[in-house]
């Protein structure tokens, strides 16, 4: 059965302080693994995909990794502003994605 | 800026009462979904349309419904309403033939179920 795990479920930091998020997957054919950052109340806004193993991808200080089996988004020197909830999704060989639960950042000035 | 859209942004209904969602997608995505988030978990999937027709539903019962239009737009409705239909209801949108497998989300519409 497709799955996606992430952890942690909260993870609190104080700013500037780096640290990494995992989510780790179990699908068939996979066709994509997708990162979202949530705010509270707002739809899913779209951060990366990522489609092979030893793909890696950046934007300002997120930085997305790939293996067989886990993502890691890797937040560097983070601001109060990266707090959010972020979401991980897979795409696999049916046609829907399948969500983790999210981990809730939260950055403390 | 995503270029979906989704109304209302939030709506109240009685237990047993019918919704109707609407969102409305890019041009040139012939490929939308509908999902369902509870509070604190990760969206979970209702149904998919593709050049309008389902292709895929996940775990949920006929009451709940859908169609796209040939101009980018689609509804979700749900009959029979039950208190834990309360949700945020989120419209994703892609071109599936597309380079790029994006998949973009609008803002979301608030249902509660009193």
């Amino acid at each position: 059965e497709d799955q996606v795990t992430q952890s942690p479920e909260a993870l609190r930091l104080q700013e500037g302080e780096s640290s990494s998020l995992n989510c780790s997957y179990t699908v068939s054919g996979l066709r994509g693994l997708f990162w979202y950052r949530q705010d509270p109340g707002k739809g899913p806004e779209f951060l990366f995909t990522l489609y092979s193993a030893g793909e890696e991808k950046e934007k300002e200080r997120l930085k997305a990794t790939l293996t067989k089996k886990e993502s890691f988004l890797h937040i560097t020197a983070p601001k109060p502003e990266d707090s959010a909830t972020y979401l991980c999704a897979v795409h696999g060989s049916n046609y829907q994605l399948i969500w983790g639960a999210g981990t809730k950042l939260i950055i403390k000035p | 800026e995503t270029g979906v859209t989704q109304s209302p942004t939030h709506l109240i209904k009685t237990r047993g009462q019918q919704v109707t969602l609407r969102c409305s997608s890019q041009s040139g995505h012939n490929t939308v979904s509908w999902y369902q988030q509870a509070l604190g978990q990760g969206p979970q999937f209702i149904f998919q349309y593709y050049r309008e027709e389902e292709n895929g539903r996940g775990n949920f019962p006929p009451r709940f419904s859908g169609l796209q239009f040939p101009n980018y737009s689609s509804e979700l409705n749900v009959n029979a309403l039950e208190l834990d239909d309360s949700a945020l209801y989120l419209c994703a949108s892609r071109n599936r033939e597309g380079a790029q497998n994006t998949i973009y989300f609008g803002e979301g519409s608030w249902l509660t179920v009193v």
